[in-house]
C-alpha cells in the first residue's frame, strides 16, 4: 500500500506570494493533519481534517487554510508567504489517535 | 514552560550500547504517546505508540509511559549505525475535539558509532 504522499517535494517562492501544498491519505484513512517543522525543532501542528471537516487548528495566522476533498486528499494554502514560513510541511494520515503516520514532506523556500 | 520538553542532544554512543531517550510533559490531558524516528531530510517515521500508562515492546525498542510523573521513554537496545537519526516523542490528548493534534518535543539527535 502506497503511504502518505506529498507533492511537490521541494519549491522556492518569492516573499508575498502563494503557495498550495497537497497531500494523499493513505488509502482508508479519513484523518488529515498538517504540521510545519522548521529546522531544529518538532513539527508543529497547524490543521486537522476529518470527513472534510476541521477538526482543529493550532496557533497559525489566518494566512494559513487548508481543506479536504471528498477522496479525503487535502489542500493547504499559505498567502502572503513571509521569509519565516520556510519549513518543512508535513502531512499525516490516521485511522485513529494511535496511528499517525507522516509523509516525506514539501520543502518550502521563501526568497 | 514549554508543553513538552525534550533533550536535544546530541548524544552519541557505540554500537551495542543501550539508548535512552526521554520526555517530560506538562499537560496531565495527555492520553497519546508516540515516538517518531526522523532521517536527515525525510519525513518522520512511526516507531512506537502507547495509550495512557505502561510498557510496550517492539524488538530492540521499548516505550514507557509514566503518567503520574509525567515522564515518557524509548528505550533502543543493541544500538546500530542504523539506528542514527533524530528520535522525536509525540503526544495529544485525543478524542472528537482535540482529534490527533500531536504535541512535539523538539527531538533528540542520535548517533550510533560502529
Amino acid at each position: 500500500d502506497a503511504g502518505v504522499t506529498q507533492s511537490p517535494t521541494h519549491l522556492i517562492k518569492t516573499r508575498g506570494q502563494h503557495v498550495t501544498l497537497r497531500c494523499s491519505p493513505i488509502s482508508g484513512h479519513k484523518s488529515v493533519s498538517w504540521y510545519q517543522q522548521v529546522l531544529g525543532q518538532g513539527p508543529q501542528f497547524i490543521f486537522q481534517y476529518y470527513e472534510k471537516e476541521e477538526r482543529g487548528r493550532g496557533n497559525f495566522p489566518d494566512r494559513f487554510s487548508a481543506r479536504q476533498f471528498p477522496n479525503y486528499s487535502s489542500e493547504l494554502n499559505v498567502n502572503a508567504l513571509l521569509l519565516g514560513d520556510s519549513a518543512l510541511y508535513l502531512c499525516a494520515s490516521s485511522l485513529d489517535e494511535n496511528t499517525i503516520y507522516f509523509g516525506e514532506g514539501s520543502w518550502l523556500t521563501v526568497v | 514552560q514549554k508543553e513538552v520538553e525534550q533533550d536535544p542532544g546530541p548524544l552519541s554512543v557505540p554500537e551495542g550500547a543501550i539508548v535512552s531517550l526521554n520526555c517530560t510533559y506538562s499537560n496531565s490531558a495527555f492520553q497519546y504517546f508516540m515516538w517518531y524516528r526522523q532521517y536527515s531530510r525525510k519525513g518522520p517515521e512511526l516507531l512506537m505508540y502507547t495509550y495512557s500508562s505502561g510498557n510496550k515492546e517492539d524488538g530492540r525498542f521499548t516505550a514507557q509511559v509514566d503518567k503520574s510523573s509525567k515522564y515518557i521513554s524509548l528505550f533502543i537496545r543493541d544500538s546500530q549505525p542504523s539506528d542514527s537519526a533524530t528520535y522525536l516523542c509525540a503526544m495529544s490528548e485525543g478524542g472528537r475535539q482535540a482529534g490527533t493534534a500531536l504535541i512535539f518535543g523538539k527531538g533528540t539527535t542520535l548517533s550510533v558509532s560502529s
